[in-house]
């Protein structure tokens, strides 16, 4: 049973657009939703992260949204760059101080940013 | 500053063989994990440890057994290889910082059982 479930599969985003992923979980449990990037040949990298206790957060280009009562949250990236083209993965975990090792992932979204 | 290192980062198992990944942290965490990678499917976690003598089942511990003698190394041993276990394998150390979680990932086993 996929506990988070990531939409859509694949992406393709001209240069310059807004790519979105998008996340939704079951376990009302969850309180820490981080999301990773996943170069090729490489292992995941902790991109941007946000708790149950706010609805947005933003890094630079990169945006969690987060909608607790609907239990959804997605990223944004703005201003899409082909130095993004990536697979991003969104994650939750339970009982925050304590859950370093326990994520549960999203199956995946292939993005590809084109010149 | 080395991170988490994983050996072998290429390995080819024949059935009913057995194996040790290696995974080894040198930021002094007390979390580490072992996930496994399949298509489609995301990271999926093996097992995990929340400091040294102390080890947990993940979701998908079954044909996996982990010890951790150490702060530092955490491996994952296949007891009998069977072709299921066929994946992409990362260890991650972790530690809590304010209102984040931040793991660190190895660079990967990728593992062919024939």
């Amino acid at each position: 049973q996929q506990q988070v479930k990531q939409s859509p599969q694949s992406l393709i985003v001209q240069k310059g657009g807004i790519s979105i992923i998008n996340c939704a979980y079951e376990n009302t449990a969850f309180d820490y939703f981080p999301w990773y990037q996943q170069f090729p040949g490489k292992g995941p990298a902790l991109l941007i992260a946000i708790r149950p206790d706010v609805s947005e957060k933003k890094e630079g280009r990169f945006t969690i949204s987060f909608n607790k009562s609907a239990k959804q949250f997605s990223l944004h990236i703005m201003d899409s760059q082909p130095g993004d083209s990536a697979t991003y993965f969104c994650a939750a975990s339970e009982g925050f101080e304590a859950s370093g090792s326990r994520l549960t992932f999203g199956e995946g979204t292939q993005l590809t940013v084109n010149p | 500053n080395a991170g988490v290192t994983q050996t072998p980062k290429f390995q080819v198992l024949k059935t009913g063989q057995s194996m040790t990944l290696q995974c080894a942290q040198d930021m002094n965490h007390e979390y580490m994990s072992w996930y496994r990678q399949d298509p489609g499917m995301g990271l999926r976690l093996i097992h995990y440890s929340v400091g040294a003598g102390i080890t947990d089942q993940g979701e998908v511990p079954n044909g996996y057994n982990v010890s951790r003698s150490t702060t530092e190394d955490f491996p994952l041993r296949l007891l009998s290889a069977a072709p299921s276990q066929t994946s992409v394998y990362f260890c991650a150390s972790s530690y809590t910082s304010g209102v984040q979680n931040i793991q660190y990932f190895g660079a990967g086993t990728r593992l062919s059982v024939l």
